[in-house]
């Protein structure tokens, strides 16, 4: 099916630990974001890119890096995760040009111990 | 910058009864107000989305209506169901290369 894919969907990482969430979405969208999505806090925008070999900071960026890969995909690299990164992770994608919603993946679960 | 307040935080109904959630911005460029269901454990899906030059629109048993000039969106779902139980977000846009504003959610749960 069309859409947004997202991976891993839960991790476990120890304080000082990288890893790399992964984003991929098939509908030729040139529009990708990272948000984070904390209880009572809402989305926050981590980053965003407006189409490939572009990239600009959201609300949350620090701590946080991104890489525009291709069309397709969208990388989240955490190089040294701490627990206030312990949150749930959404990509999205959307259409370019006035008044278009988000298509969002099902979402990363990530813990810092 | 665009500011989004949403209320209720919380809504709980009675299957079969009417909700309401409204949402009030702060730019009046804002021009593209979408609505967002997200159930446990998924993310976020589009189920309506209203534009500045229309006042109202429906789909089913869920529509959306939006007062320009006190800058105020709301979302009407009738005849509840409990499958209507779900996080809903509305959001506020300029549309084109701007990043949309997101209220910060409302819980509705509907009691069979």
């Amino acid at each position: 099916n069309a859409g947004v894919t997202q991976t891993p969907k839960f991790q476990v990482l120890k304080t000082g630990q990288s890893m790399t969430l992964q984003c991929a979405q098939d509908m030729n969208h040139n529009s990708m974001y990272w948000y984070r999505q904390d209880p009572g806090m809402g989305l926050r925008l981590i980053y965003y890119s407006a189409s490939e070999g572009t990239t600009d900071k959201g609300e949350v960026p620090n701590g946080y890096n991104v890489s525009r890969l291709n069309k397709r995909e969208f990388s989240l690299r955490l190089e040294s995760a701490a627990p206030s990164q312990t949150s749930v992770y959404f990509c999205a994608s959307s259409e370019d040009g006035e008044g278009y919603g988000y298509t969002f993946g099902s979402g990363t679960r990530l813990t810092v111990v | 910058g665009e500011n989004v307040e949403q209320h209720p935080s919380t809504l709980s109904v009675q299957e079969g009864d009417s909700a309401v959630i409204k949402c009030t911005y702060s730019d009046s460029a804002s021009n593209y107000f979408p609505w967002y269901k997200q159930e446990l454990g998924k993310g976020p899906q589009l189920i309506i989305d209203i534009r500045s030059n229309v006042g109202e629109k429906k789909d089913q048993r869920i529509a959306v209506t939006l007062n320009k000039t006190a800058k105020h969106f709301s979302l009407h779902i009738t005849e509840t169901q409990p499958e209507d139980s779900a996080v809903y977000f509305c959001a506020a846009s300029k549309g084109g290369s701007y990043i949309p504003t997101f209220g910060r959610g409302t819980s509705l749960i509907v009691h069979p």
